[in-house]
């Protein structure tokens, strides 16, 4: 089956430094992979989605890369800020045909000022 | 972003009662819902796949007797949980998916279930 691994349970780095997160796959081609925020008591809220035909995206601070030969995604975070605290999931999609997706456990991201 | 509302945001039940949690699309038609179950400290698992006018789909292991889903109309899903137990004590969450769109979803705000 398919698995979805987030490598730190937790990151907690410096304001203005550069976050990176780990999204690793096994077991699975996804023809996309998606990044969420999700705050406290609150639903996942979109953030970036990049397909497999991509190398990387960006959008404002953050970037994403899609490697399908390493089967991994990076999201970095650049001039990091104590407001971007919160627990960032990656998914990635388990059937195109029916918009299913499976999330990883996520990391909690933590800037302190 | 679209707009998915869930209704209540937080509910306490006793053990062996029934709880009904709604999710409304309040930007578009949404023929797709999905709801998602959130332990603490835990990824979003997908419960099942809520189909406007038609039967849900479920994902394996989630008891569809139990989780009753309902998808009424194209823009309201509903989940009630049958004679909760304490260990359905979660937090649930719908999401919408846009008629034009394969790969988007937008999230509702979740639902804190709390059986006693």
């Amino acid at each position: 089956s398919q698995k979805i691994e987030q490598n730190s349970e937790a990151l907690n780095i410096q304001e203005g430094k550069t976050a990176t997160l780990t999204c690793n796959y096994t077991n699975y081609s996804p023809a996309y992979l998606q990044w969420y925020r999700q705050d406290p008591g609150r639903g996942p809220v979109f953030l970036l989605l990049i397909r497999e035909n991509e190398k990387e995206k960006r959008k404002e601070r953050l970037k994403v890369t899609f490697d399908t030969t390493l089967k991994q995604s990076l999201f970095h975070i650049t001039a990091s800020q104590p407001a971007d605290s919160a627990t960032y999931l990656c998914a990635l999609d388990m059937d195109s045909s029916a918009s299913k997706i499976i999330f990883g456990s996520g990391t909690r991201l933590s800037i302190r000022p | 972003g679209a707009v998915v509302s869930q209704h209540p945001s937080r509910v306490i039940c006793k053990s062996g009662t029934s709880v009904k949690i709604e999710c409304r699309s309040l930007d578009f038609q949404a023929t797709t819902m999905f709801w998602y179950r959130q332990f603490p400290k835990q990824s979003l698992m997908l419960m099942a796949t809520s189909n406007e006018g038609s039967k849900a789909t479920y994902e394996q292991g989630v008891e569809k007797d139990k989780f009753l889903i309902n998808h009424a109309s194209l823009t309201l899903s509903t989940l009630t949980v049958t004679s909760a137990h304490p260990e359905d004590s979660s937090f649930y969450i719908c999401s919408a998916r846009p008629p034009t769109s394969t790969d988007t979803q937008y999230f509702g705000p979740g639902t804190r279930l709390t059986v006693l």
